[in-house]
């Protein structure tokens, strides 16, 4: 099993719905989250750091559940520019402070 | 202030050549990473810097990869004899504190490698 597992995709989704997708991590020791974008021939830009207690960053809503071993990502009122590859970081403690990417999920908005 | 810059944004390269890939980090910046994407597919570690530590090296893929931090600021990657596999975008990023600090990273533009 990858330590870090995203659905590849794509989603594709029409503007303005609200679409959600989720990171699963296999290390329950790990203790920082975040999610980026990767535009197509781009590098990654850092989206939104995941708080415990969930955080909202306008239309972005990231959530994590230690529980289930999971953070989320859910955008609302999705816009074209939304299109892009969706990538989650874990950093955990018995990795050595590595951070662990995941694969990404793509995302297409459409008109 | 500045991002992560890194030079050249584009090298074409023949096999068997060596090539220097360079990464200013963020002023201030302790960590500093080395990643390598092919197309279509995820970042693959390569190398990182912390502080004055030690450089983790566990992501190199062969010997003919190797890396420097100089100051503690900017970092140069080398590949030596070129082989067409290395052809991929090469991504540096820097943070503020190590990972074990929380700290996100910061990507520069990458350098376009292909190698003919």
């Amino acid at each position: 099993r990858k330590e870090v597992e995203q659905d590849p995709g794509p989603f594709n989704v029409p503007e303005g719905a609200t679409v959600a997708f989720n990171c699963t991590y296999s290390n329950s020791a790990s203790q920082s989250f975040f999610w980026y974008r990767q535009d197509c021939r781009k590098e990654p830009k850092l989206l939104m750091s995941v708080y415990s207690s969930g955080n909202e960053d306008g239309r972005f809503t990231a959530q994590l559940n230690r529980a289930s071993q999971y953070i989320s990502l859910l955008i609302r009122d999705s816009k074209l520019s939304d299109s892009a590859t969706y990538l989650c970081v874990v950093i955990s403690v018995e990795s050595n402070y590595q951070l662990i990417w995941g694969a990404g999920t793509k995302l297409i908005i459409k008109p | 202030g500045a991002g992560v810059s890194q030079s050249p944004s584009n090298k074409v390269t023949e096999k068997g050549k060596d090539v220097e890939l360079r990464c200013d980090p963020i002023s201030g910046h302790t960590a500093l990473y080395w990643y390598r994407q092919s197309l279509g597919q995820g970042l693959e570690f390569l190398i990182y810097f912390q502080g004055n530590s030690a450089p983790d090296k566990s992501g190199l893929p062969s010997d003919r990869f190797s890396a420097e931090r100089t100051g503690g600021s900017v970092s140069t990657l080398t590949i030596q004899r070129t082989q067409q596999e290395d052809s991929a975008v090469y991504l540096c990023a820097s943070s503020l504190a190590g990972a074990g600090g929380g700290s996100p990273l910061h990507f520069g533009n990458g350098t376009r490698l292909t190698v003919t």
